[in-house]
């Protein structure tokens, strides 16, 4: 059982536009970690959120945990060529050390 | 400072064969995990390392799969007899301290095809 849905699983937008993609799930996360994948090479951490409501910025990124700890969005702003990659979130709990990955939203920005 | 490093970065093996995958975490990291991402999947937890204690191995699928780490340092993981289903990536990845929100560093894989 899948427990983190990611939606949309591809995005392809030109550059300049603003997205948004999400990450749901029925239970609840102590934590929520946005990773970027790009072929080849593995996870690297772009946010970590941890607290219920909670919204972070890196730059052009928006990063926003659902009050209930159960969701989360992803907002880029300004799309940018560089922004293409694989976009995956992953849970964490107090009570165990493994983080639940969503299956990704794969983003291709055009010029 | 050298990052999560793993060797192979793929191999090709035929069902029934063993395979060893080596991860080297980076230097006073005492967390030490592994996943897979099967194809179609989402990227699974398979056990977690502190030191050279086997903290959670929960996500571990069957008893063809060892990991070890002795010494606390590198890890090995090992599949034997292989089959068809282990293709995949094999991620391993390594903290300082272990707690939610930690941030967790990952190699760039291990491909392994099994034929």
């Amino acid at each position: 059982t899948q427990l983190l849905e990611q939606s949309p699983q591809f995005l392809s937008i030109q550059e300049g536009e603003n997205l948004t993609v999400y990450c749901n799930s029925s239970s609840v996360f102590s934590s929520l970690q946005w990773y970027r994948q790009e072929p080849g090479e593995g996870p690297v951490l772009l946010v970590t959120v941890v607290t219920g409501g909670e919204v972070k910025k890196l730059k052009r990124l928006t990063f926003q945990f659902g009050d209930a700890r159960k969701d989360s969005s992803l907002h880029i702003t300004a799309a940018q060529t560089g922004d293409t990659g694989l976009y995956l979130c992953a849970g964490g709990r107090n009570s165990g050390y493994a983080l639940n990955f969503g299956k990704g939203t794969s983003l291709l920005v055009t010029p | 400072e050298a990052g999560v490093t793993q060797f192979p970065s793929h191999s090709v093996i035929e069902k029934g064969q063993t395979v060893t995958l080596r991860c080297d975490p980076i230097s006073g990291h005492d967390n030490l995990y592994w996943y897979r991402r099967v194809m179609g999947k989402e990227i699974k937890f398979l056990l977690h390392f502190v030191k050279e204690s086997k903290q959670d191995e929960s996500g571990m699928p069957n008893n063809r799969f060892l990991a070890e780490r002795t010494g606390g340092t590198y890890s090995t993981l090992k599949v034997q007899p292989a089959e068809l289903e282990d293709s995949g990536v094999y991620f391993c990845a390594s903290s300082q301290r272990w707690s939610p929100g930690n941030t967790i560093y990952f190699g760039e894989g291990s491909w392994l095809t099994v034929v």
